[in-house]
């Protein structure tokens, strides 16, 4: 019984490079939501997704950073240009869909991003 | 704007010192408060879901609480163990993200 699988747990990478972050849902969940967490800080909501559906992206940064979910596959958040600022942990949540009896969001356990 | 505000943030305990950590939020509509547990390093552990004003819910050592504007949540003779940092989140009426706020660190001394 998988919970959230993120991957890679850790990421390198060089000022400019790309950042591809990866993201399977629990088995029975059809919605996904990246979160970026700061040293120090909170949870930052960035993204929601549902398969193929970008349902809520008002957390994104307008350039560099864009979200899928696709029909097959987990759930990708990509960084185009990785400047230092994007270093941080990057954390990925899941739900049923609503009306479901137990409805939750389930965390996984983060990629954390370097950019050197 | 939705926002919430969670106090204190770092709480030292010595084991056995019972405390209460605050979650107060202002949300358009609540469609549920959820607590969870963070280990360094680690993706956030559900703890509690609470819906309405009034309800309480209860796991081992902790009790959450809830009114219109706050919760709490209530750790009663703390083990090192219970050393993470706690956060609090919203879930408006018309979205399905949680707004966190920035979490209690807790340390338990023996």
């Amino acid at each position: 019984n998988a919970g959230v699988m993120q991957n890679p747990r850790h990421l390198v990478r060089r000022r400019g490079q790309e950042a591809r972050l990866r993201c399977s849902p629990m088995k029975g969940h059809s919605h996904v939501y990246w979160y970026r967490q700061l040293p120090e800080e909170g949870l930052k909501f960035m993204v929601y997704l549902q398969k193929e559906n970008i349902i809520d992206e008002s957390g994104m940064p307008k350039e560099r950073f864009s979200a899928e979910f696709p029909k097959e596959g987990p759930s990708i958040l990509r960084i185009q240009q990785v400047v230092r600022g994007d270093s941080a942990a990057y954390f990925c949540a899941s739900s049923p869909p609503e009306g479901s009896t137990y409805y939750g969001y389930t965390f996984g356990s983060g990629t954390r991003l370097t950019v050197v | 704007e939705d926002q919430v505000t969670q106090s204190p943030e770092a709480l030292r305990l010595q084991e056995g010192e019972s405390s209460s950590l605050n979650c107060s939020y202002t949300v358009s509509g609540l469609r549920g408060l959820f607590w969870y547990r963070q280990d360094p390093g680690k993706g956030p552990e559900f703890l509690f879901t609470l819906y309405s004003a009034g309800e309480e819910k209860e796991k081992e050592r902790l009790k959450a609480t809830l009114t219109k504007k706050e919760s709490f949540l209530h750790i009663t003779a703390p083990k090192p163990e219970d050393s993470a940092t706690y956060l609090c989140a919203v879930r408006p009426s018309n979205t399905g993200k949680l707004i966190f706020g920035q979490g209690t660190t807790l340390q338990v001394k023996p």
